[in-house]
This record gives C-alpha cells, sequence and structure tokens, in this order.
C-alpha cells in the first residue's frame, strides 16, 4: 500500500526555535512534495525534490531516496511560519498521497 | 495571473440537492485535480484530468462527477448531495506529464456543508 507519514502530528515552538518535520514513504518514488497549509485554508508549494538538498529563505528540504524520508527545516522560526505542512508523493503519474499534516504553532 | 479560482468559497445545500464547483487556471496548465480534505486525513484524489478531453478517476470519485469543459476550466459536480460530502474541496493544476516533476498549484479552497 502506498502511504505517507509525518511526524510529529503538532508541533509548538518558541519563536527562534530550529524546526524539523520529518516524512516518510512506503514505495521507492523519483520526487517528493513539500506544501505549506496557510490557517486561512489555502495551500502553497514549498518544494519539489528528487535528491540531496533545497534551500528556500529559512526554509529547508532534504531528502534520502534510499531511506524513503525526507525532512523540512525552518531556521529562526517565526510566529509567521505557525501553518500545516504537508508531505506528498506521488504514486502514479497523476497521483499524489499526502501525508495528514503536521500543525507547526510558533509562539512569540 | 491569478493562478487557480475555485468557486464558490462557502455553500451549504441539503440533502439531495445538486450543485457544480467551478475551477479555472490561467497558467496553459495540461492537468487539473480535486481533491477533499477532511479532518484527520491527508488530501483524497476525487478525480482529475491529465489532458483537455480526458479524465480519470482518483481514490474517492463516488456521488461525483467532473467535465473539463476546456484547458482552463475543470469542474466537480455533486449530483445527489449527502452530509459524507461535507468536506472542504481544492482544485489545483500542474503543468502535467508526471505529477512527480511538476509543481501544483492549488486553489483557495472551497467550504461544503450537507445537512
Amino acid at each position: 500500500k502506498n502511504e505517507v507519514e509525518q511526524s510529529p502530528q503538532n508541533l509548538t515552538a518558541q519563536e527562534g526555535e530550529f524546526i524539523t518535520i520529518n516524512c516518510s514513504y512506503s514505495v521507492g518514488i523519483s520526487a517528493l512534495h513539500w506544501l505549506q497549509q496557510h490557517p486561512g485554508g489555502g495551500i502553497v508549494s514549498l518544494f519539489m525534490l528528487s535528491s540531496g538538498k533545497k534551500k528556500h529563505g529559512r526554509l529547508i528540504a532534504t531528502i534520502n531516496i534510499q531511506e524513503k524520508h525526507s525532512s523540512l527545516h525552518i531556521t529562526a522560526s517565526h510566529p509567521r511560519d505557525s501553518a500545516v505542512y504537508i508531505c506528498a508523493a506521488p504514486f502514479g503519474n497523476e497521483k499524489l498521497t499526502f501525508g495528514t499534516g503536521t500543525r507547526l504553532t510558533i509562539i512569540p | 495571473n491569478a493562478g487557480v479560482t475555485q468557486t464558490p468559497k462557502f455553500q451549504v445545500l441539503k440533502t439531495g440537492q445538486s450543485m457544480t464547483l467551478q475551477c479555472a487556471q490561467d497558467m496553459n496548465h495540461n492537468s487539473m485535480y480535486w481533491y477533499r480534505q477532511d479532518p484527520g486525513m491527508g488530501l483524497r484524489l476525487i478525480y482529475y484530468s491529465a489532458s483537455e478531453g480526458t479524465t480519470d478517476k482518483g481514490e474517492v470519485p463516488n456521488g461525483y462527477n467532473v467535465s473539463r469543459l476546456n484547458k482552463r476550466e475543470f469542474s466537480l459536480r455533486l449530483e445527489s448531495a449527502a452530509p459524507s460530502q461535507t468536506s472542504v474541496y481544492f482544485c489545483a493544476s500542474s503543468e502535467g506529464g508526471t505529477i512527480a516533476g511538476n509543481t501544483i498549484y492549488f486553489g483557495e479552497g472551497s467550504w461544503l456543508t450537507v445537512v
């Protein structure tokens, strides 16, 4: 069965802390997506990566294809980073399987 | 450039009523998708369209129909709404070919309540 699991489900941290969100998947894939869902509901794509590491501002995503694992890191976290972070893996050409998300709350 | 636009944003239906969720994208994308999001579950694919003129079932197609009207528009229809269809619906698009290699863009979501 094609599965995507995220941990933790909920994460509360103080402003400035380094954040790590993990994603593991059950079968080999060629790339993985990281998404952010704002409190108002909108979803935006943060990263799509197939190997190594990608960085955008304070966000860093890494993936280890052999270990079927990816991590999303946030450096110097800020209250505006509070959101639900979702990873998604493509099992099939047009079908993404989504994790249930990690709800991140950054306290000032 | 509006991206992906879906309407309505909020809707309350009575059981048995029908309605259509509209979605349009202005990025000239080939692939379009309809997902539903329920508490405690990941987004689930209802239907998708890999190109104009084609549609295919996703993970949870029962109770829904879709139309790819043209390259820009992909609508989702509930013929006889049921309380189990209470959910948040997202339309999305990507350049297509393979979702593995393309960024996916989402609409703002449509909150549907069936009473």
